[in-house]
């Protein structure tokens, strides 16, 4: 089984729905991560998280939530989907040597 | 501010070629981490290395090199005989020493044919 697992890995959603995906780890790390990946921009930070009660937003946080709901898993919900809000999502935790480990990813579509 | 650039978007070679995949960073930090990750089809993200600001010591694994040189802010990757499992996107990350943030490059598309 893999260390960071995402559900779903792809969804197709309409816009205006609301929609989670959902991650979690076996790896034991505080450290949790949202990215989202677009062509050509690399991944960007939409929010991460320390601990169950440390969030804090990333670059593009706007039209997204978290939530953390145990030291295992971070949620990450968008409200009222948007057609820009598709993109490839990943999950990461940040181990002690800094290194980031990703889940499989989640292809989002909004129609 | 910290920033990752990867000047090289796509490139392509034929499978035995050596390629090198360029990465300039900024960062106001003294003690930093340095990364490559490769994105293969399949979309998921492979860990390849990780080097501190400290250790400008390049690295060799099989066919992969990296070259770190802090004078010129850069962390190049060179990939020795290329195979066509090599084609894949392939990113660099910056982050400083207390890990909070993750700065990604843009990603350099690699296409090695047969």
């Amino acid at each position: 089984d893999a260390d960071v697992t995402q559900t779903p890995r792809n969804r197709i959603t309409k816009t205006g729905k609301r929609i989670m995906l959902e991650c979690s780890q076996t790896k034991g790390h505080d450290r949790m991560y949202w990215y989202r990946q677009d062509p050509g921009l690399g991944l960007r930070l939409i929010y991460y998280s320390f601990d169950v009660k440390d969030i804090n937003k990333g670059e593009i946080s706007d039209g997204y939530s978290v939530s953390r709901q145990a030291q295992a898993k971070f949620s990450l919900s968008l409200e009222s989907a948007i057609p820009n809000q598709t993109a490839l999502y990943f999950c990461a935790t940040r181990g002690q040597g800094g290194e980031a480990f990703f889940g499989q990813g989640t292809r989002l579509t909004v129609v | 501010a910290q920033k990752v650039t990867q000047a090289q978007t796509e490139i392509s070679v034929v499978e035995k070629e050596d390629v090198t995949l360029d990465c300039v960073y900024e960062t106001r930090d003294t003690t930093y981490y340095l990364f490559w990750y490769k994105q293969p089809p399949s979309g998921e993200l492979v860990f390849l290395i990780r080097r501190n600001s400290f250790d400008e010591q390049n690295e060799i694994s099989g066919r992969y090199s990296w070259n770190f040189q802090k004078s010129t802010s850069s962390f190049n990757f060179t990939i020795t005989a290329s195979q066509v499992v090599d084609s894949a996107v392939y990113f660099c990350a910056l982050t400083s020493n207390n890990f909070n943030k993750f700065y990604f490059g843009s990603g350099t598309k690699l296409n090695v044919k047969p």
